[in-house]
């Protein structure tokens, strides 16, 4: 069955740390990826996708995030975090099918000031 | 443009009772989406509308029916509530089916 595996449940950093979030997805071929963002009480946003081209991608608020196809990953990373980037993080991949996303279970990202 | 949207917020139901939930955007979208997120589970996918007229089951439907009742809007109902539905349920609209969706604020369902 087709998946999306996030690493870690939960990242624990203190302002101005890096972050880097894993992604896998276990499929080959053509794929559309994603990083949805989750505030608390909030609903899910997109802070960035990838469909082709330069396999480094940039989103909002400083995040970015490299597509390796050797590796099936799609990791998001931000050099340096703030107190306001605590929330869940969500990898999704389009299905093979290309009718609906498939989600990874989410990180949720606590940064203490 | 107020995206897409969900009523009721919250909801609160006794077993075997029955209710629909909303959801309508106003971004001209062709594709809307039902999602359930649950606690360690991600989101899980319950049905789906690629077109106005058309639906397709998710990774999750049974207990569910949907109907999509214009290019607008996309209801959920639950004809007879279990306590394993109590959950957030999202929607979410994309311009075609590989594309970037947008989420609703969620409803939060709790069944007794």
């Amino acid at each position: 069955a087709q998946s999306v595996s996030q690493h870690n449940h939960h990242v624990i950093l203190s302002e101005a740390a890096s972050l880097e979030l894993g992604c896998n997805y276990s499929y080959g071929g053509t794929v559309n990826l994603f990083w949805y963002v989750q505030y608390p009480g909030q609903h899910l946003q997109l802070l960035l996708k990838y469909f082709s081209g330069d396999p480094l991608v940039k989103g909002i608020k400083g995040f970015e995030a490299e597509f390796i196809k050797s590796k099936f990953s799609f990791n998001l990373r931000k050099p340096s975090v703030q107190w306001s980037d605590t929330a869940e993080y969500f990898c999704a991949a389009l299905n093979q099918a290309g009718t609906a996303l498939i989600f990874g279970k989410g990180t949720t990202l606590s940064v203490s000031s | 443009n107020a995206g897409v949207t969900q009523t009721p917020k919250f909801q609160v139901l006794k077993t075997g009772q029955s209710m629909t939930l909303q959801c309508a955007q106003d971004m001209n979208h062709n594709s809307m989406y039902w999602y359930r997120q649950d606690p360690g589970m991600g989101l899980r996918l319950i049905y789906y509308s690629a077109s106005e007229g058309t639906t397709d089951k998710g990774e999750v439907p049974n207990g569910y029916n949907v109907s999509r009742l214009n290019k607008r809007e996309f209801s959920l109902r639950l004809e007879s509530a279990a306590p394993s539905q109590t959950s957030v349920y999202f929607c979410a609209s994309s311009e075609g089916q590989s594309g970037s969706q947008y989420f609703g604020p969620g409803t939060r369902l709790t069944v007794l």
